[in-house]
């Protein structure tokens, strides 16, 4: 089956830092993927949809210029979340698709902002 | 604007219980997809089972089962003599892949299944 990975699995930071999440279709080529976040004990939210070469959607509430969604290939989407706060902290899944529609999710990246 | 209820927020049971998670949705959309995904402490989404809207046979596959209701707008799963093991946070969820943004998929709250020894 298709295979999504996420890069790192988990990370720590510093206020005021930024970090990168990589997500990446192992076997396939994603013409879309997804960033979902998660806070404890909550359902999982769409913060963004990307396609390949063009720019991200961001839904309603989701601040663009703090959470970069790149998209450059086929095959990677990197999230950048900048001067990162502790309310930022949070379980992060991507998810991807081919041209069957079909979703695939990514093992998820859990951030904590200290 | 679609919708995802589970109305359930916790459930716990006693292993070898029969168990059913409900769903119910809003679309106004006359094609689109139902899921069901399980969430381990790990935190990583399995994938369960995918309906489309024009297919209402129920599935059955192990102690699963999916309970497809177009009247009643619902899409109910059932574990039949549940484990341990299916301690989870169960989602159910929506998307109508004619939406220019692919497959998007709208979640339900979750129901966190307890299956205690």
């Amino acid at each position: 089956g298709a295979v999504v990975s996420q890069h790192p699995s988990w990370v720590i930071c510093k206020s005021g830092t930024s970090v990168k999440i990589e997500c990446r279709s192992l076997d396939f080529q994603a013409t879309t993927m997804f960033w979902y976040r998660q806070f404890p004990k909550q359902s999982l939210m769409l913060m963004a949809t990307s396609n390949e070469g063009s720019k991200a959607t961001y839904e309603q509430g989701v601040e663009k210029d703090k959470f970069l969604i790149n998209h450059a290939s086929l095959t990677l989407s990197t999230l950048t979340v900048t001067s990162a706060h502790p309310e930022d902290s949070s379980f992060y899944i991507c998810s991807a698709t081919d041209t069957s529609y079909e979703q695939y999710f990514g093992p998820g990246t859990r951030l904590t902002v200290t | 604007a679609q919708k995802v209820t589970q109305a359930q927020t916790e459930i716990s049971v006693v292993e070898k219980e029969d168990v059913t998670l409900d769903c119910v949705y809003e679309t106004r959309d006359t094609t689109y997809y139902l899921f069901w995904y399980k969430q381990p402490p790990s935190g990583e989404l399995v994938f369960l089972i995918r309906r489309n809207s024009f297919d209402e046979q129920n599935e059955i596959s192990g102690r699963y089962s999916w309970n497809f209701q177009k009247s009643t707008s619902s899409f109910n799963f059932t574990i039949t003599a549940s484990q341990v093991v299916d301690s989870a946070v169960y989602f159910c969820a929506l998307s109508s892949p004619g939406e220019t943004s692919g497959s998007r998929l709208t979640f339900g709250e979750g129901t966190q299944l307890t299956v205690n020894p």
